[in-house]
């Protein structure tokens, strides 16, 4: 079965500090991938998503990038990460094939101080 | 489950027609919110209201919220041919609990 692993759970930095968010996903090839940012009482966020290892589409223009490095880890990274990018991150994967159902990680909670 | 029910599953219509989806819940939310999903692509969040609200317009989308019922209606007016998605409704319980529905495929036919 297929498994999606999100880590760290939780991570405070200060402001200006860089950040890096890991997700991997077990017992699937070629996954789509997503990244994003849940705001209590806000919604989900769409951040990047990604079809195949080097391909990202960003869906906002913000501090952070992304990358896939391999076919089932995606990476959340800043340089300098900003206050406004406190908040709770979830990384997600799809089939891309026959259905589009989505399925989501654990979450990180950042906050910047 | 607390996980929303769309209704239609799948909604077929012609370009300039209006489109009504339905969502139903089973328990008390904060609020509910609507997604579009391209085929493909990651959800992009559409229009949020909360438990206190019963009507929010956004543009072409008009959302209700009905909680005596526990349903929910998004309309999106003057539909496009780019309008052709897939819509969820989620219900959020508490910070960062989220129940996404079935989904309704809309197709907008030129």
């Amino acid at each position: 079965s297929q498994t999606i692993h999100q880590w760290p759970a939780t991570l405070v930095q200060p402001v200006g500090s860089p950040l890096s968010l890991e997700c991997t996903v077990e017992g699937t090839s070629n996954p789509n991938l997503y990244w994003y940012r849940q705001a209590a009482g806000r919604g989900l966020q769409l951040l990047f998503y990604s079809v195949g290892i080097g391909q990202i589409s960003s869906e906002v223009p913000q501090n952070l990038s992304a990358s896939r490095p391999q076919d089932r880890q995606f990476i959340l990274s800043s340089k300098k990460l900003l206050l406004s990018d406190s908040g709770f991150y979830l990384c997600a994967w799809s089939d891309g094939l026959a259905t589009d159902t989505q399925y989501f990680g654990p979450g990180t909670r950042l906050t910047v101080l | 489950s607390q996980q929303g029910e769309e209704d239609p599953q799948a909604l077929s219509i012609q370009e300039g027609e209006n489109a009504t989806m339905n969502c139903s819940y089973k328990t008390s939310i904060n609020n509910l919110q609507w997604y579009r999903q391209n085929s493909g692509r990651g959800l992009v969040h559409l229009i949020l209201i909360r438990s206190n609200e019963r009507e929010k317009h956004s543009g072409r989308l008009r959302v209700t919220l009905d909680t005596s019922k526990k349903s929910s209606s998004l309309l999106i007016t003057a539909s496009r041919a780019a309008d052709t998605a897939s819509y969820f409704c989620a219900t959020e319980t508490g910070a960062n609990n989220l129940f996404f529905g079935t989904g309704t495929r809309l197709t907008v036919i030129p």
